[in-house]
């Protein structure tokens, strides 16, 4: 299957400082992918959706001048978590979309952010 | 955001039993997907389903995708240690790339 890559798997970070996460697809190309943010014991809850070359999508509720996303080629979004708080400490998770015979979506390893 | 009802929402088994999952959704969803999380870890496809109807099996897990279009159901057969994790199903609009995620049941298998 395809390889989504995600990097760090884990940072802290003091409050106040920006973090930036990294997202590749290894071995295809991907003109969409997907952020999103998971709590303990909680589903996915999508934050935005990044697409090549143009601006990020993102949900209602999230706050597009602290989570920066650029998507500057087809294999590489960057989510970056900026002025962080303690409440960002969270697991973020990307997708890469895959589209062959059928659309699908990949997974990175996540995320794990703690500010402190 | 909107989420799938996922159920139940955990589940305590013993090794070599068989487990049941489903999912239904108010939506119809052109594509049911079911997922596998580990912890510390991002979900790992499972099954893909794309027909109302489609029945698809990966070893020991079986996925259906409910005839309405709104529900679908995850079997494993005779569980393993190893499947402990959290399941989570996932719907797909037509035309579009976003997931919607289900709840999750979480599985933990006792030997």
């Amino acid at each position: 299957g395809a390889v989504v890559s995600q990097h760090p798997s884990w940072v802290i970070c003091k409050s106040g400082t920006s973090v930036k996460i990294e997202c590749r697809s290894l071995d295809f190309q991907a003109t969409t992918m997907f952020w999103y943010r998971q709590f303990p014991k909680q589903s996915l809850m999508l934050m935005a959706t990044s697409n090549e070359g143009s601006k990020a999508t993102y949900e209602q509720g999230v706050e597009k001048d602290k989570f920066l996303i650029n998507h500057a080629s087809l294999t590489l979004s960057t989510l970056t978590v900026t002025s962080a708080h303690p409440e960002d400490s969270s697991f973020y998770i990307c997708s890469a979309i895959w589209t062959g015979d059928n659309t699908e979506a990949f997974f990175g390893q996540g995320t794990r952010l703690t500010v402190v | 955001g909107q989420q799938l009802n996922q159920s139940p929402q955990s589940m305590f088994i013993q090794e070599g039993e068989d487990v049941s999952m489903n999912c239904t959704s108010s939506s119809i969803f052109n594509t049911w997907l079911w997922y596998k999380q580990e912890p510390g870890e991002g979900p790992v496809l499972l099954i893909a389903l794309y027909k109302a109807g489609e029945l698809t099996s990966n070893g020991r897990l079986t996925a259906q995708f409910g005839i309405t279009r709104k529900d679908s159901f995850l079997n494993i057969s005779a569980s393993i240690p190893s499947d402990v994790g959290i399941y989570f199903c996932a719907g797909q609009l037509k035309g579009g790339n976003k997931l919607t995620f289900g709840t999750g049941t979480q599985l933990k298998v006792e030997l």
